[in-house]
């Protein structure tokens, strides 16, 4: 099983849709958890940390439910710039000589159409 | 603007060459990392350094090296050894250990001719 699961997609929504992307982790210790939104032959950007309380970002709402070792990312009123590869990142637990490493999903597409 | 550069942009190496990739950051991060992304894949850890003068392999270090003389500095060697290197390279930073997540450069794309 890998140590962080997403659905590849592609997901292919119209203008002003609401898309929901999910996530699962398999190491219980995890610590922290992200979503980078990835460009066509770009970088990794930060989108949004996820707290266990839940978040939002704007149109952005990330949620966390340990228990189910669950992540999820919801866009509403999707805009086409909003087109990218959306990466479910989970980081360890740090401490002695671990130092809390970040481990990717393989990402999510998503293309907003007109 | 603090921030992390990466270069070359585009790099092309024949076979049995090594070549060298620049990561520099002037973020005053203590960590730092390397990663190499495929085609439809997620990122994979090559090394990572959490402080100067120490580092540690992560998931595919083979045919790889780094050095970290220098707290800003964390250059990646593509060895000959690595028999497929044709990838994208990115390099991190973070503050170190904590909760936070990473800042990336704008990565190197490799490719053997």
């Amino acid at each position: 099983r890998k140590e962080v699961e997403q659905d590849p997609g592609p997901f292919n929504v119209p203008e002003g849709a609401t898309v929901a992307f999910n996530c699962t982790y398999s190491n219980s210790a995890s610590q922290s958890f992200f979503w980078y939104r990835q460009d066509c032959r770009k970088e990794p950007k930060l989108l949004m940390s996820v707290y266990s309380s839940g978040n939002e970002d704007g149109r952005f709402t990330a949620q966390l439910n340990r228990a189910s070792q669950y992540i999820s990312l919801l866009i509403r009123d999707s805009k086409l710039s909003d087109s990218a590869t959306y990466l479910c990142v989970v980081r360890g637990r740090a401490g002695g000589t671990s130092y809390g490493k970040l481990t990717f999903g393989q990402g999510t597409i998503l293309t907003v159409h007109p | 603007d603090g921030g992390i550069t990466q270069s070359p942009k585009y790099l092309f190496r024949k076979e049995g060459q090594n070549v060298t990739l620049s990561c520099e950051q002037n973020l005053n991060h203590d960590a730092m990392y390397w990663y190499r992304q495929d085609p439809g894949q997620g990122l994979r850890l090559i090394y990572y350094s959490q402080i100067v003068n120490d580092f540690q392999k992560g998931d595919i270090a083979e045919g790889y090296s780094v050095s970290r003389e220098k707290k800003e500095s964390f250059p990646l060697t593509v060895t000959s050894a690595q028999k497929n290197p044709t990838a994208f390279y990115l390099c991190a930073s973070s503050a170190g250990q904590g909760f936070g997540g990473y800042t990336f450069g704008s990565g190197t794309r490799l490719t053997v001719v």
